[in-house]
């Protein structure tokens, strides 16, 4: 079975600029996740889609938006891109419904770098 | 809010010995909990999940973890580490469905030879 991927593996922009970031979960997920990794600092939570709908924000500004499509694919776009936003970008999908002991599971990220 | 603490940001341990990784939790309810382990510039690979059935939870690699409701504790132990097992290890808590996985700050592991 096919884990959770993610696109492009690395991603170079410059200052200004705009970057998207593409997930697609394991098949039967309908939940999927964002998650921004900075170096020397932990997880920071960014998006929770379920169902196509966006679940819950991280404390994030606007800039960061994302959707989920029907297929349960997620993109991540960042506008107006600033030197802080390079970071390991993670994704993680899990099953929908009521299971609360259903765990994540994480693709291997991606990384972005602002120049 | 509902919180995640681990006590340790760096252990060093020397191969052969054991591992003790320390995590607190706070919650309001009976909550899910999980430890992840993430290698260098790598994604996140679970390797235990506390699920209410027993609350000594056995991983891979050899890892488990014992959840302690009076202490509010879920710490990850390994009997003798390996090499390998240097990496960051996150402990995660999910307060209740519908909430979000609430990660802990992550505690640095270093097997020395």
């Amino acid at each position: 079975e096919a884990g959770v991927t993610q696109s492009p593996t690395h991603l170079i922009k410059t200052r200004g600029q705009q970057a998207t970031l593409r997930c697609s979960p394991i098949s039967g997920h309908t939940s999927v996740y964002w998650y921004q990794q900075a170096l020397g600092l932990g997880l920071q939570f960014l998006l929770w889609y379920d169902e196509g709908e966006e679940r819950n924000r991280g404390n994030f500004p606007p800039r960061f938006s994302g959707r989920q499509f029907p297929n349960y694919s997620s993109e991540l776009n960042v506008n107006a891109l600033e030197l802080e936003d390079s970071a390991l970008y993670l994704c993680a999908s899990s099953l929908g419904g009521t299971g609360i002991y259903n765990e994540q599971f994480f693709g291997p990220g991606t990384r972005l770098t602002v120049l | 809010a509902q919180s995640v603490t681990q006590l340790d940001s760096h252990v060093s341990v020397s191969e052969g010995t054991p591992v003790l990784l320390r995590c607190n939790y706070s919650s309001s309810y009976s909550p899910s909990l999980f430890w992840y382990v993430q290698h260098p510039n790598k994604g996140l690979q679970l390797l235990l999940k506390y699920t209410s059935a027993a609350t000594l939870v056995k991983g891979i690699n050899g890892f488990e973890a014992e959840f302690k409701k009076s202490e509010t504790s879920f710490h990850l132990t390994k009997p003798s580490a390996h090499m390998s097992d240097a990496a960051e290890y996150f402990c995660v808590v999910r307060p209740a469905y519908g909430q979000n996985f609430v990660f802990g700050p992550g505690t640095r592991l270093s097997v020395l030879p």
